[in-house]
């Protein structure tokens, strides 16, 4: 199992720029999350997935945008990039069942600046 | 509204050293999850443990020993023994039952000098 991966794994953008960071799991987990750290802080929570084709906003959803068609997939877009947006992005997902229930496993994460 | 609080922002001690980690959170669940994860200088995050709110046994793994206290709403973590490759970051994390998704403190950063 590959687990949780990410592409790319570096980017720079510039303001007003768009893109999409890719997210995969191949642990048919049903939840998947983005989350998004900055500098010196903990991890804060953009949107999560319960399932395929169901979304929902976290605490920071603002300037992002997400879907999800299949299980595996969670991508996380990016419409207008601003400076605020400079972060690492972080998926994640879980299984809500089972020996090892509700634990998230991370991505290597996406490390974006925007300039 | 979940929080996690981790008031030691940085630690710094000496190899061979115990050192505990504080993580103090506030939730009105009933049921919940804390988490501890490790964030190397390489910047992945590594899962060390998961404990949910019906079980306060203790755990101790290797090294790792963890220190679950409802009634003052901590989760301490303690490493016996330091080494150097344990400096990383450590977040505590609290799992709300409805959308089953993380609450992070803002990390303790451990230094464990040679």
């Amino acid at each position: 199992n590959a687990g949780v991966t990410q592409t790319p794994k570096f980017r720079i953008l510039k303001i007003g720029q768009s893109m999409t960071l890719q997210c995969t799991q191949d642990m048919n987990h049903n939840y998947m999350y983005w989350y998004r750290q900055d500098p010196g802080m903990g991890l804060k929570l953009i949107y999560y997935s319960v399932g395929a084709g169901i979304t929902d906003k976290g605490e920071v959803p603002n300037g992002y945008n997400v879907s999800r068609s299949t299980t595996e997939d969670f991508p996380l877009r990016l419409e207008l990039a601003a400076p605020s947006q400079t972060s690492v992005y972080f998926c994640a997902s879980s299984y809500p069942t089972g020996m090892e229930a509700e634990t998230q496993y991370f991505g290597p994460g996406t490390r974006l600046l925007v300039l | 509204a979940q929080k996690v609080t981790q008031a030691q922002t940085e630690i710094s001690v000496v190899e061979k050293e115990d050192v505990t980690l504080d993580c103090v959170y506030e939730t009105r669940d009933t049921t919940y999850y804390l988490f501890w994860y490790k964030q190397p200088p390489s910047g992945e995050l590594v899962f060390l443990i998961r404990r949910n709110s019906f079980d306060e046994q203790n755990e101790i793994s290797g090294r790792y020993s963890w220190n679950f206290q409802k009634s003052t709403s901590s989760f301490n973590f303690t490493i016996t023994a330091s080494q150097v490759v344990d400096s990383a970051v450590y977040f505590c994390a609290l799992m709300d039952t409805g959308r089953r998704a993380l609450t992070f403190g803002s990390g303790t950063r451990l230094q464990v000098q040679p």
